[in-house]
């Protein structure tokens, strides 16, 4: 366990709508990642937030859009989603001056 | 832009047998460097990092990598292959400065143990 905690586990919905993933990080980490593991594109960086500050953004789509709220904890929102936004969607924790991420067990969202 | 390859999409070995999975980076700088396992449904756990101390690097269940910065190159491996190792494995690499850490993974190796 390595004290990320990602909710919901599994999400199903259709194409057109909106959803929510929640991610918490382990106590005393003020950085959080977001990575999105597809079959076609693999593992990919989405954005990274700081103490409520977002710090960097990768190959996010204009459709998603995250936030890291007071307690530290993130939301990442799909919006209009696809059938190709199926995929795992992962939250890191790490702490300021530490590279090493740690991973929580993913939600996997299935766009139908 | 920094990228990582890793060599062979899927290896498999027998019990007992030698583990090397293959993993080159493509960085100006030496980036800092990570091998992370995912058994399946599940997320990802560090197996061990390079971040610029001693080149051959020991982690968790057995596995050790070697930094080579002439060939550009973190393998991991393992002398003796258990059932239970067989997994996903990714190679990942991230700035070696500033305040991003972002982690650029390779495409992962699936590792099949045969008894």
């Amino acid at each position: 366990d390595s004290g990320v905690t990602q909710t919901p586990k599994h999400l199903i919905t259709a194409t057109g709508q909106r959803v929510t993933l929640r991610c918490s990080p382990r106590s005393g980490d003020l950085s959080v990642y977001w990575y999105q593991q597809s079959l076609d594109q693999g593992l990919q960086f989405l954005i990274q937030y700081y103490n409520g500050e977002e710090r960097a953004k990768g190959n996010i789509l204009e459709r998603f859009s995250a936030q890291q709220f007071p307690d530290l904890h993130s939301e990442l929102n799909l919006s209009s989603l696809e059938l190709g936004d199926s995929a795992l969607y992962f939250c890191a924790s790490s702490v300021e001056t530490d590279y090493e991420q740690y991973f929580g067990p993913g939600t996997r969202l299935t766009v139908t | 832009a920094q990228s990582v390859t890793q060599l062979g999409s899927h290896v498999s070995v027998s019990e007992g047998a030698l583990v090397l999975l293959r993993c080159n980076y493509s960085s100006s700088v030496p980036p800092y460097l990570f091998w992370y396992v995912q058994y399946p449904n599940q997320g990802l756990q560090l197996l061990l990092k390079y971040t610029s101390a001693a080149t051959l690097v020991k982690g968790i269940n057995g596995f050790e990598a070697e930094f080579k910065k002439s060939e550009t190159s973190f393998h991991l491996t393992k002398p003796s292959a258990h059932m239970s190792d067989a997994a996903e494995y990714f190679c990942a690499a991230s700035n070696s400065g500033g305040s991003n850490y972002k982690l650029t993974f390779g495409k992962g190796t699936l590792l099949t143990v045969n008894p």
